[in-house]
């Protein structure tokens, strides 16, 4: 099956501590995304990456770091810089039509709970 | 700058009767307009998208929208509204002003649709 994983889909993080969250596509997608999700709000960008080996920041980067190493892969690791953790975190990924991107598809989405 | 506004943030409506959920959209540009909907604790789902091509747009499930500039509207429509439709639906446009070409979306609060038998 064609689609966006995401593991693990809950995670309980101690404060203090750095978690990485997994988001693997084999859409054969250019670009891929990271959101982040709080009750009652719609999506807000963390980090996007339209090509491996590079990534831009969105509109709330601070606390967050992302790497692109594989096509398929886009891991984000939330830090302990990150004052208010808890959240849910959504991958997407898209292709790139004529150097613009397309339609974002989504991840099943992680569950961040800091105890 | 490019927003969007859904007009209600909670819609509650009969099994079998229909479903409005109103959105409104500003953009200096021809913009690009979705509707995603998300069951709790899963991912968003692509109902239907605009791209300047047939206003009424046909989505799934019976989900339909109509883009009307004059209005800046995008309004999403079902004639009969089935359990299984109960979800948080997202207006989302495509700014399409953003440089480096992405295409940054701009997310509304969303519309919570309860639907009881």
């Amino acid at each position: 099956d064609g689609g966006i994983t995401q593991s693990p889909k809950y995670l309980f993080r101690k404060e203090g501590q750095n978690v990485t969250l997994s988001c693997e596509q084999n859409l054969n997608h250019d670009a891929m995304y990271w959101y982040r999700q709080d009750p009652g709000q719609g999506l807000r960008l963390i980090y996007y990456s339209q090509i491996v080996n590079d990534f831009q920041k969105g509109d709330i980067a601070e606390g967050y770091s992302v790497s692109r190493e594989k096509k398929e892969s886009f891991p984000l690791t939330v830090t302990s810089a990150q004052k208010n953790p808890t959240a849910f975190y959504l991958c997407a990924s898209s292709m790139l039509a004529g150097g613009r991107a397309d339609t974002q598809y989504f991840g099943p989405g992680t569950r961040l709970t800091v105890l | 700058a490019q927003s969007v506004t859904q007009l209600d943030s909670h819609v509650s409506v009969s099994e079998g009767t229909p479903v409005l959920l109103r959105c409104n959209y500003s953009s200096s540009y021809s913009p690009s307009l979705f509707w995603y909907v998300q069951h709790p604790n899963k991912g968003l789902q692509l109902l239907l998208k605009y791209t300047s091509a047939a206003t009424l747009v046909k989505g799934i499930n019976g989900f339909e929208a109509e883009f009307k500039k004059s209005e800046t509207s995008f309004h999403l429509t079902k004639p009969s509204a089935h359990m299984s439709d109960a979800a948080e639906y997202f207006c989302v446009v495509s700014d399409q002003t953003f440089s480096g070409g992405y295409n940054k979306l701009i997310f509304g609060a969303g519309t919570r649709l309860a639907v009881h038998p």
